[in-house]
């Protein structure tokens, strides 16, 4: 089955700088990458995602970029803020979207 | 509105104990999921079901039990409940082919 690892398991930021947060897969057949944040009490929120057939995706402060070849995919958030600080997590799952595997999660901690 | 619903959001209890954990989505979704968060946040799914079919069981005891009985409702029952069942559940939804969405989880606390 497939394995996703993240790294690094905490990661702490000044505001205003960015953070960048990897993940790598074992499964060639995976296609599709989400990036969840889970805010303290609440359920993972989806905040980005990318398919096998691009390399990099951005929105606002945030983007996401994919190497199918190694098998890794990154998430970046630049400018950062307090508001950002969260337990993010990768995950990856194939075709059938049956079974997503997750990232043991990064703890995003910014400073002010 | 809620996407996707969970009650209780806490729920207490003896060891042995049998107890159930429900879950609602409104947004059309086929496609149901239970995923286990332990203390150290590792996100670990349990069940997925398709069009109310168990499609995936992840070598979970058979003290749980899913029942799904309409595609908007995905319910977790769980039997004969030890110390180590103790977690926070998340239900999710998706349409076949895009993102989850979450419910607000349910943390069980086993005594």
């Amino acid at each position: 089955g497939e394995n996703v690892e993240q790294h690094p398991s905490t990661l702490s930021v000044q505001e205003g700088d960015s953070a960048v947060i990897k993940c790598t897969y074992s499964d060639s057949a995976s296609n599709y990458f989400p990036w969840y944040k889970q805010e303290l009490g609440k359920g993972p929120q989806l905040i980005i995602d990318i398919r096998s057939n691009v390399g990099e995706k951005k929105d606002q402060r945030i983007a996401v970029t994919l190497n199918k070849t190694a098998k890794h995919f990154s998430l970046h958030i630049t400018e950062t803020q307090p508001e950002d600080s969260a337990v993010y997590f990768c995950a990856a799952t194939g075709h059938n979207f049956n079974k997503f595997y997750f990232g043991s999660g990064t703890k995003l901690n910014v400073k002010p | 509105d809620t996407a996707v619903s969970q009650t209780p959001k806490y729920l207490v209890t003896q060891m042995g104990n049998d107890k159930s954990i429900k879950c609602e989505q409104n947004l059309g979704h086929d496609t149901m999921y239970w995923y286990k968060q332990d203390s150290k946040k590792f996100l670990k799914i349990m069940f997925s079901y398709n069009n109310k079919e168990l499609i995936i069981n992840e070598t979970v005891p058979n003290r749980f039990s899913p029942k799904s009985p309409d595609k908007a409702h995905l319910n977790l029952h769980i039997n004969s409940l030890e110390l180590g069942d103790s977690a926070v559940y998340f239900c999710a939804s998706s349409l076949a082919g895009a993102e989850q969405f979450f419910g607000p989880g349910t943390r069980l606390t086993v005594l």
